[in-house]
């Protein structure tokens, strides 16, 4: 079965430091791994993907994720951490087993910069 | 990107009455989803609608809870019927980027309506 695991529920990170949100995934065959951002009230937002290629992919925002095969990990990375980035963060795999392609999506982690 | 309008952007309802949610896009696209999602959790997949044919739902949910319909290939409509707190949820509809729903294609998210039902 596809899945993606966010083992974190919270992280909190300073201003300015450097910021990482966890996923993991499994799948059968290559993944194709997605990453969103939810604002309060609002819809998801894209922030980047992985499909082939580098394995660090940059988004928006300032915001990049590196992907690890060997590990089976997808982890959202950003340089500097900003007030404004603070938001829940969704990873979501592609289910290539279902003829909808449909996203897999995990639980969520909710990023908290401090000031 | 594809823009999405969702209407109504949130609604107060009355336990056993029924509520029908538009999803307009501004360009043809062949797939569109349907989310729940609790405040703060995970989003659940409730259906797909392909135009033209009936919406294929998941695990769970059923089409005399949740009809929808997909009458061309820019709309949508989900229907929340005889509605009970345990409906009370934010439900998003979504749509896969170019149209052909593939694998490879980015998904796009309506800002949700947010239903409160007493």
């Amino acid at each position: 079965a596809q899945s993606v695991a966010q083992p974190e529920d919270q992280v909190n990170v300073a201003e300015g430091n450097p910021l990482t949100v966890k996923c993991t995934y499994s799948v059968s065959g290559n993944p194709y791994l997605f990453w969103y951002v939810q604002y309060p009230n609002r819809g998801l937002q894209f922030l980047l993907k992985y499909i082939t290629g580098d394995n660090l992919v940059k988004g928006s925002y300032g915001f990049e994720a590196e992907f690890n095969k060997s590990q089976t990990s997808f982890h959202l990375k950003k340089p500097s951490a900003l007030v404004s980035d603070s938001a829940l963060y969704f990873c979501a795999v592609r289910d290539l087993t279902s003829g909808t392609y449909k996203y897999i999506f995990g639980t969520g982690t909710r990023l908290k910069v401090l000031a | 990107s594809a823009v999405i309008s969702q209407k109504p952007s949130r609604d107060i309802c009355q336990r056993g009455t029924s509520l029908t949610i538009q999803c307009q896009v501004d360009s043809q696209v062949t797939m569109m989803f349907w989310y729940r999602q609790q405040p703060g959790q995970s989003l659940t997949l409730i259906a797909t609608a392909n135009q033209g044919s009936e919406a294929t739902y998941e695990s769970g949910f059923v089409i005399d809870k949740f009809p929808i319909s997909r009458p061309n290939l820019t709309f949508s409509t989900l229907t929340v019927s005889n509605m009970s707190p345990e409906d009370s949820s934010i439900y998003l509809c979504s749509v896969a980027e170019g149209g052909t729903g593939g694998a490879k294609n980015i998904q796009y998210f309506g800002a949700g309506t947010r239903l409160s039902v007493l």
